[in-house]
């Protein structure tokens, strides 16, 4: 079956930039999505379709595309930016696909 | 506001069948494509299925491993999704959570329901 593969843990100290990669053959095709999940809370999303970011999200929060490579940028981590977080994109038959979870920690 | 509010949830046997619900409001929930996502203990989200509105042909589409095990329904006049599960395995226990969007296809979240599938 497909896979979007992420990094289980990426560490960064506190205002530095955080980068969190998600790799997958259909990138170049298909849209990704990046969300947000703390302890005990539902995901939020924080970038959408590669790139965009909505409403309400920090601008720290980026998107980028390269390949079959996507990558969420956090440019001055926050001690509240620690959290889990889940890129999302589709497989070749257009079924929904979760990577597997980074786990950012804000050292 | 967008709510969604599941319920349903509780302890089941393995080979039994549940069902939940998740009750819609602050939107449109008609032209709306509703999503079911789970997400064992201590593990990452994994897309169950959806279904698309009337409009848009009302079909159902789900993840491989739930496929002739899971029914993804709707009832328009109630604002309601359903979840039928069946034959459930303990590697069903999960929190499951009812979604939909607009910038992406999970912007809104409910708070979740935990399905524990156990002997």
């Amino acid at each position: 079956s497909y896979e979007l593969t992420q990094p289980p843990s990426v560490s960064v100290s506190l205002g530095q930039m955080a980068r969190i990669t998600c790799s997958g053959e259909t990138l170049p095709k298909k849209f990704a999505y990046w969300y947000q999940q703390k302890p005990g809370h539902f995901p939020v999303l924080v970038i959408y379709k590669d790139i965009e970011r909505p409403s309400g999200i920090p601008e720290r929060f980026s998107g980028s595309t390269s390949g079959t490579t996507v990558t969420l940028t956090i440019s001055g981590v926050q001690a509240e930016d620690e959290a889990d977080y889940y890129c999302l994109s589709k497989d070749s038959s257009d079924t929904w696909v979760f990577g597997g979870g980074t786990r950012l920690t804000v050292l | 506001e967008v709510q969604l509010v599941e319920s349903g949830g509780g302890l089941v046997k393995p080979g039994g069948s549940l069902r939940l619900s998740c009750a819609a409001s602050g939107f449109n929930f008609t032209n709306a494509w509703m999503r079911w996502v789970r997400q064992a203990p201590g593990k990452g989200l994994e897309w169950v299925g959806h279904i698309k509105s009337k409009n848009d042909g009302g079909t159902t589409d789900y993840a491989a491993s739930m496929k002739g095990r899971f029914t993804i329904s709707r009832d328009d006049l109630k604002n309601t999704l359903y979840l039928q599960m069946s034959s459930l395995e303990t590697e069903d226990t999960a929190v499951y959570y009812c979604t939909c969007g607009t910038y992406s296809p999970f912007d809104y979240w409910g708070q979740g329901t935990l399905v524990t599938v156990s002997s």
